[in-house]
Parts: structure tokens; sequence; C-alpha cells
């Protein structure tokens, strides 16, 4: 079984900090996708990546950067001097690589706020 | 492009009573999948769609819900002699069957059931 944890429920940063979410997760799956959403206040999750477990380079977008690490099973997201704008929940997912239905398994979300 | 559309977007009802969602997906994605999320959880699979065929239900789908995708296109929710224990966020997602794996997720029909 899949399983996703994001053991962060919550944190709370000023402006302009560096903030890094962990996610670490669990599968029998030798290939898989991992994931990173956002879900603001107004409901809609918007992605932010997807990573293959077959490569393990980390990305950097802008102000996000994303860390994997497949010998700790951690898929790790860090924001750059942080703005008001990223306050908001944080999901990273899972899923079969091919087969199941590429059904996402989600962890359980770590709320971000960032604060002037 | 427009992405994927849920109605209504919020819903109230007295339990007992029967509620039915609406999922428009984005064009020409073939699949379509159903996911609850609770206030402080991350969403769970419900169920999914290839076209119209129903492929996977997950336990958590009791038999008062079922789903539909008649056409291949929208899709509907039902929940039959709803329960308190209803109340979540419906969400609706969408792909194609070839690509990457991300889905693309509607804003969400919430249910509250009094």
């Amino acid at each position: 079984a899949q399983k996703v944890t994001q053991a962060q429920t919550e944190i709370s940063v000023v402006e302009k900090e560096d903030v890094t979410l962990d996610c670490v997760y669990e599968t029998r799956d030798t290939t898989y996708y991992l994931f990173w959403y956002k879900q603001p206040p107004s409901g809609e999750l918007v992605f932010l990546i997807r990573r293959n477990s077959f490569d393990e380079q980390n990305e950097i977008s802008g102000r996000y950067s994303w860390n994997f690490q497949k010998s700790t099973s951690s898929f790790n997201f860090t924001i750059t001097a942080s703005q008001v704008v990223d306050s908001a929940v944080y999901f990273c997912a899972l899923s079969e690589f091919t087969g199941g239905g590429n059904k996402l398994t989600f962890g359980t979300g770590t709320q971000l706020k960032v604060e002037l | 492009d427009t992405g994927v559309s849920q109605d209504p977007r919020h819903k109230i009802t007295k339990r007992g009573q029967n509620v039915t969602f609406r999922c428009d997906p984005i064009s020409e994605h073939n699949r379509l999948y159903w996911y609850r999320q609770t206030l402080g959880q991350g969403p769970e699979f419900l169920t999914y769609f290839q076209n119209e065929a129903q492929l996977e239900k997950s336990r958590l789908l009791s038999d008062r819900f079922s789903a539909e995708r008649p056409k291949g296109s929208f899709s509907t929710l039902e929940i039959q002699r709803t329960e308190q224990g209803d109340s979540a966020m419906y969400l609706c997602a969408s792909r194609r069957t070839s690509g990457g794996g991300e889905l693309f997720f509607g804003e969400g029909s919430r249910l509250t059931v009094l």
C-alpha cells in the first residue's frame, strides 16, 4: 500500500524567510510519480510539480525548489524568500507509474502561513 | 483552455435527502476522478473513469454513492440518504491517459449535511 506522511501540520514564517515542507513516502513500487499541490483558501488544488522516481535530479522553479532523495524516501519542497501569497495548504502526493489508474495518494497537508 | 468545472460549489441539505454533484472535465481528458476531502485531511480517492467506463471504486464509496459518466464527458456523483458523515468537499479531477500523471482539479463541491 502507498502512504504519504507530512509530519508538519502547520508552519508560520515571516515574509522573506525560507521554508521547507517535508514529505516522506512509502511504496512497494519501483517506479512511481511524486507530486506537490497547493491549495489556497479558494479550495482548488493547483499542480506544482511532478517527479519520476527514476529522475533524482533536484529541480528549481523561481522561488520554488524540490529535493528528491530516493534513499530516504523523501521529496521535500523549499520556498525561498516566502511571500504572503504563498500562504496555503501544501500537499505531497504519490501515484503508481503505470497501472492503478494513476490515482494519487495524498498526505494530510502542511498549512503554511506567511506573515508580514 | 477551460479548467475542470464543478457544480454546485456549495450544497446544504438535511439528513436523509439525496444530492447530486456534476463535474465537467477539461475537454479531451478521457480520465475523470472523484475525491473526497474532509477538514484537515488530504483528498481521498473515491472512483475514476476512463471515458464512460468506471474502472475502480474505493471502499470509501458506500452503496449510497453512485457515479456515472454516461457519454464519457461530464460526470455526476449522487449521494442517497445523506448522513452527517458525508459532509465534506467533493473534488473532481481529470487528465489524459497519456502524459505525466498529474491530475487537474476543479474547485470542489462542498456538502454540508444538517
